[in-house]
């Protein structure tokens, strides 16, 4: 079965400080990869996509950026936190998408999260 | 306006209450339709895939209409587990992303 893995749980950094999270698929070959962030009451905002090795695809500017070194592992970065980069910090795969009929593929599963308070 | 829209809530009801919420989406060529289940401080969860004819899962039944582009979720015999947040999630472009509601928080009591 597919598992997800996303760390660390919690983060706490200071303003101006690097960012590193990781985030690894298991038990599928070439996903597809999303970040997403929640800010506090509030709905998901996707961050960055890949679709394979090298491929991200950002939706919104910002100072964060996404690196996919291998199939099924994908990090997001940051060289210097601001305080509006609090969040919780999700990361999600989805298989393949082949044909029109593929809803299921559609379907995307997350990790656990990563709660970042940036002070 | 919004391309998936929810409202937020919360509905508060009692235990073995039905509940049914409804979420809009504003492009008539979305492809596929989930609701989803986030806990307090969780990650959020697939509940369940919408389909065309409706489907029924256990207490939960949701349906698509198409023609006004709304999805719903009916919860039936509320327990209190059931509290959550409910996502509406809907394939806007045809294509591998999904956007998803703000979310319907759902609040059941004794």
């Amino acid at each position: 079965s597919q598992t997800i893995h996303q760390w660390p749980a919690t983060l706490v950094q200071p303003v101006g400080s690097p960012l590193s999270l990781e985030c690894t698929v298991e038990g599928t070959s070439n996903p597809n990869l999303y970040w997403y962030r929640q800010a506090a009451g509030r709905g998901l905002q996707l961050l960055f996509y890949s679709v394979g090795i090298g491929q991200i695809s950002s939706e919104v500017p910002q100072n964060l950026s996404a690196s996919r070194p291998q199939d099924r592992q994908f990090i997001l970065s940051s060289k210097k936190l601001l305080l509006s980069d609090s969040g919780f910090y999700l990361c999600a795969w989805s298989g393949r998408r082949v044909g029109r009929s593929q809803g299921a593929k559609n379907i995307q599963y997350f990790g656990a999260g990563t709660r970042l308070s940036v002070l | 306006r919004k391309e998936v829209e929810q409202d937020p809530g919360p509905f508060n009801v009692p235990e073995g209450a039905t509940v049914a919420f409804n979420c809009t989406y504003s492009n008539s060529a979305s492809q596929s339709f989930f609701w989803y289940r986030q806990d307090c401080r969780k990650e959020p969860k697939l509940l369940m895939s919408v389909y065309s004819s409706g489907n029924e899962d256990g207490r939960f039944t949701a349906q698509l209409n198409r023609a006004s582009q709304y999805i719903s979720l009916l919860i039936r015999d509320s327990k209190l587990s059931d509290s959550a947040t409910y996502l509406c999630v809907v394939n806007i472009n045809a294509g591998n992303m999904l956007t998803f509601g703000g979310g319907t928080r759902l609040m059941v009591k004794p």
